[in-house]
């Protein structure tokens, strides 16, 4: 089956460590994207990256970084300079080209990291 | 400034109740895309509904409706005979053209709580 997968489901941190949050999607979709979601909020987005070896920053980069060495996958680090780095996280992906359906963004089940 | 508006924190109904949830947005844009996902609690969001600006026409699928007015900056989603199952924080919203990125613009999401 066709999808987004997000690993792991928690976890969990001590201030002053960066972590890395996986994303691996086997749509063959071009786009992917990380969101940040807080209690009460909408998501808000952190990087974007619509082809290999290319990325963007979203509204809210500050604190992450990502890589794209691979179509299939889109990790995102957490560092340490970011300051409320507890939030659940989701990531997400679209098809290429101009057409109506490259922008429908499908998503992870996401990750919930607890930083204390 | 684009921006959308889910003006119902939560809304509590009981099981069978129609229910509409609003949705108000704001662009400057002539072509846009409008969305409705669905983030139940397991915390993955499940894609609804994409409707093009050009396309005002309603549109319904099943217990879904929605209806969309330009003349307004609305889209709203009406759950009819709702269920328990519908018990979820609905999210709507919005794609401008932004350089052939996908960006998505949400609203705060409306929690739906379906008591049987």
């Amino acid at each position: 089956d066709g999808g987004i997968t997000q690993s792991p489901k928690y976890l969990f941190r001590k201030e002053g460590q960066n972590v890395t949050l996986s994303c691996e999607q086997n749509l063959n979709h071009d786009a992917m994207y990380w969101y940040r979601q807080d209690p009460g909020q909408g998501l808000r987005l952190i990087y974007y990256s619509q082809i290999v070896n290319d990325f963007q920053k979203g509204d809210i980069a500050e604190g992450y970084s990502v890589s794209r060495e691979k179509k299939e996958s889109f990790p995102l680090t957490v560092t340490s300079a970011q300051k409320n780095p507890t939030a659940f996280y989701l990531c997400a992906s679209s098809g290429s080209g101009s057409g109506a359906s490259s922008y429908e963004q499908y998503f992870g089940p996401g990750t919930r990291l607890t930083v204390t | 400034a684009q921006k959308v508006t889910q003006a119902q924190t939560e809304i509590s109904v009981v099981e069978k109740e129609d229910v509409t949830l609003d949705c108000v947005y704001e662009t400057r844009d002539t072509t846009y895309y409008l969305f409705w996902y669905k983030q139940p609690p397991s915390g993955e969001l499940v894609f609804l509904i994409r409707r093009n600006s050009f396309d005002e026409q309603n549109e319904i699928s099943g217990r879904y409706s929605w209806n969309f007015q330009k003349s307004t900056s609305s889209f709203n989603f009406t759950i009819t005979a709702s269920q328990v199952v519908d018990s979820a924080v609905y999210f709507c919203a919005l794609s401008p053209p932004v350089g052939g990125y996908n960006k998505l613009i949400f609203g705060a999401g409306t929690r739906l709580a379906v008591h049987p």
